[in-house]
């Protein structure tokens, strides 16, 4: 079966860095997508890879390794703001998306 | 402002009633889902649409039904709501299927009683 792995919770303190990790098991791989979602809203798009390496957009990075079906976003300079769920998602080789669960960051002052 | 409508944001519903979600998108996308998202589970595909006047079940398609007569509506109805499909629905679009960034609406909670 297809599976993403992420944790389900982490903390982390304002200003300070975090890394969420994905891991996928998936029929194929055609890109690997982060979406951000607070409390009580819709996902909204972070990043996408698809070549092995490290994409960096401001405060954010993402990072992938294709031979070793893993993903992690990293996050910077931490703010109150970032405090939201992150969801990891992979296109698989039928170009469907296969979510994972979702990792709940919590950041504390 | 460009976006992705669903209508209602949330219901309060009988169970065997028969409800139909709304959803606009005015950003002439392709393709279209629909999505449950429960604690815990992450997002579930129900039904998609890759284009116009074709759909195709997801994941957890039972006790759905979609239909996708022009690029921009894409509703999702549930024949006889049962208590197991509260939950909070997520309309989205992409440019094209798979490979595109999704757009979400802004989700329906539903509660069916």
């Amino acid at each position: 079966g297809q599976n993403i792995d992420q944790p389900t919770e982490m903390t982390a303190t304002e200003g300070a860095i975090v890394q969420i990790n994905c891991t996928y098991q998936t029929s194929g791989f055609n890109g690997l997508f982060w979406y951000q979602q607070h409390a009580g809203e819709a996902p909204t798009f972070l990043s996408y890879n698809v070549l092995d390496g490290l994409e960096e957009k401001g405060r954010f990075s993402s990072f992938l390794s294709r031979s070793k079906g893993y993903s992690y976003l990293l996050l910077k300079e931490l703010q109150m703001k970032d405090s939201a769920s992150y969801l990891c998602a992979v296109v698989d080789s039928n170009y469907q998306l296969i979510w994972g669960a979702g990792t709940k960051l919590i950041i504390k002052p | 402002i460009a976006g992705i409508t669903q209508a209602p944001t949330s219901q309060i519903l009988a169970a065997g009633r028969r409800m139909t979600l709304r959803c606009t998108q005015d950003m002439r996308h392709n393709a279209m889902y629909w999505y449950r998202q429960d604690l815990g589970l992450g997002l579930r595909l129900i039904h998609y649409s890759n284009t116009a006047g074709t759909t195709g079940k997801g994941e957890v398609p039972d006790g759905y039904s979609v239909s996708r007569a022009n690029t921009d509506d894409f509703p999702l109805t549930l024949a006889s709501a049962v208590p197991s499909q509260t939950s909070v629905y997520f309309c989205a679009s992409s440019e094209s299927a798979g490979e595109a960034q999704l757009f979400f609406g802004e989700g329906s909670r539903l509660t069916v009683l």
